[in-house]
């Protein structure tokens, strides 16, 4: 069965600091990895696919990495700012033909101005 | 284009009661998932429907049942509610046999009392 963890729970950072959130799953054989940004009471927002041949993903100040062979992803975040701030979760595509993700509990984010 | 839409936004529900959730997806897919999200807790897969057949279903009990409709949308029905039942329902719609990337609406926030 696929878990997905991610550490740390929750980061408090200063504005300005560039951060590094992990992801960490147990089963290699995924398809893609998704990380994904929640606010509170809200839906999901989509902010970086990895597809299972890639190694590194980017999309402005964000950078993704995947590790298949070690189970491992990080999200990369570059001068962080207030707004930054939310619930990253991050997710993986099962193995298995159907197109199942298996979520992450999350890193709660603040971002202090 | 017009992304995945849910109805409604928010529902309050006595134990032992019945809901209907609602799902549109983006224009141009045809699968629809499902899934469960409890407060503090990342998503939990339900299940997913294509060509209005139930695909693949997570540990969910029998009380939880969908429907996919001819238009690719869909429905989530939970009979009995309970309490631990309260979480937001997220809905997610892809296209079967592409690029594992599923897009997920704004939910609906499901409170039973």
């Amino acid at each position: 069965k696929q878990e997905v963890t991610q550490i740390p729970a929750a980061l408090s950072v200063p504005e300005g600091e560039n951060l590094v959130l992990n992801c960490s799953f147990t089963d290699s054989a995924i398809y893609n990895l998704q990380w994904f940004r929640q606010d509170p009471g809200k839906g999901l927002t989509s902010l970086l696919l990895i597809q299972s041949s890639q190694r590194e993903q980017t999309s402005g100040r964000l950078n993704a990495s995947l590790d298949k062979s070690s189970g491992r992803s990080t999200l990369y975040i570059a001068a962080s700012q207030p707004g930054d701030s939310a619930t990253y979760l991050c997710a993986v595509y099962t193995n298995t033909g159907f197109q199942k993700l298996v979520f992450g509990t999350g890193t709660r984010l603040l971002v202090s101005p | 284009d017009a992304g995945v839409t849910q109805s409604p936004t928010h529902l309050i529900k006595t134990r032992g009661q019945q809901v209907t959730l609602r799902c549109s997806p983006k224009s141009g897919h045809d699968t629809v998932s499902w899934y469960q999200q409890a407060l503090g807790q990342g998503p939990q897969f339900i299940f997913q429907y294509y060509e209005e057949e139930e695909r693949q279903r997570g540990n969910f009990p029998d009380r939880f049942s969908g429907h996919q409709f001819p238009n690719y949308s869909s429905e989530l029905n939970v009979n009995a509610l309970l309490l631990g039942d309260s979480a937001l329902y997220l809905c997610a719609s892809s296209l079967l046999g592409q690029t594992y990337e599923q897009y997920f609406g704004p939910g609906t926030r499901l409170t039973v009392t």
